[in-house]
């Protein structure tokens, strides 16, 4: 069972360049989630989705954008990466009021 | 004041200790409630999960909800080093999830 996949596991970026977190998962999963992790801040919410071809905005969502086109993917593009955005991002779905988490992208903008 | 509150720690006991885990939380509307373990440069793992008020036990963790006092327990017994991690606690209103900002436990073999 591969649950919630994600890639890259590692990335670094130079400030203005953009890229794309990808995000799979395979329980046939509805809702899916991207988080942001940083040291001592716990998890943010950037974006969200109820299912495919709709999403909304999190907590923080400024700097990145989503879409989902079929129920299993979730992709997160970041554009012109600031150093801000250097964080740890989890992609997570949801079933029974419970999340499921993928291993996690820390990304690294210099 | 924050949806969740959280002692980050960290915590440091010896091996074959009780350890308990705690969280606050202010909005009544919550339903369920988690507990994850997250080992360093990991993801969050789901370890256990409750449905409203009460105990539920799995082998050596048991989370508790209290649900009149806004409180949430989880008891690790008989603590491994295996335990060393980040715990976080969850809770849930319909699809939206709020997070503590963990507790870093240490079991020194």
């Amino acid at each position: 069972n591969a649950g919630v996949t994600q890639t890259p596991k590692f990335r670094i970026l130079k400030i203005g360049q953009s890229m794309t977190l990808q995000c799979t998962q395979d329980m046939n999963h509805n809702y899916m989630y991207w988080y942001r992790q940083d040291p001592g801040m716990g998890l943010k919410l950037i974006y969200y989705s109820v299912g495919a071809g709709i999403t909304d905005k999190g907590e923080v969502p400024n700097g990145y954008n989503v879409s989902r086109s079929t129920t299993e993917d979730f992709p997160l593009r970041l554009e012109l990466a600031a150093p801000s955005q250097t964080s740890v991002y989890f992609c997570a779905s949801s079933a029974s009021g419970s999340l499921f988490f993928g291993s996690g992208t820390q990304l690294s903008v210099l | 004041q924050k949806e969740v509150e959280q002692d980050p720690g960290p915590l440091s006991v010896p091996e074959g200790a009780i350890v308990s885990l705690n969280c606050t939380y202010s909005n009544s509307a919550f339903q369920y409630f988690m507990w994850y373990r997250q080992y360093s440069r990991k993801g969050p793992e789901l370890l256990m999960y409750t449905y409203s008020s009460g105990n539920k036990e799995d082998g050596r963790f048991t989370a508790q909800v209290d649900k009149s006092s806004k409180y949430i327990s989880l008891f690790i017994r008989d603590s491994q080093p295996s335990d060393s991690a980040t715990y976080l606690c969850a809770m849930s209103a319909g699809n939206q999830f709020y997070f503590g900002t963990g507790t870093s436990l240490t079991v020194i073999p």
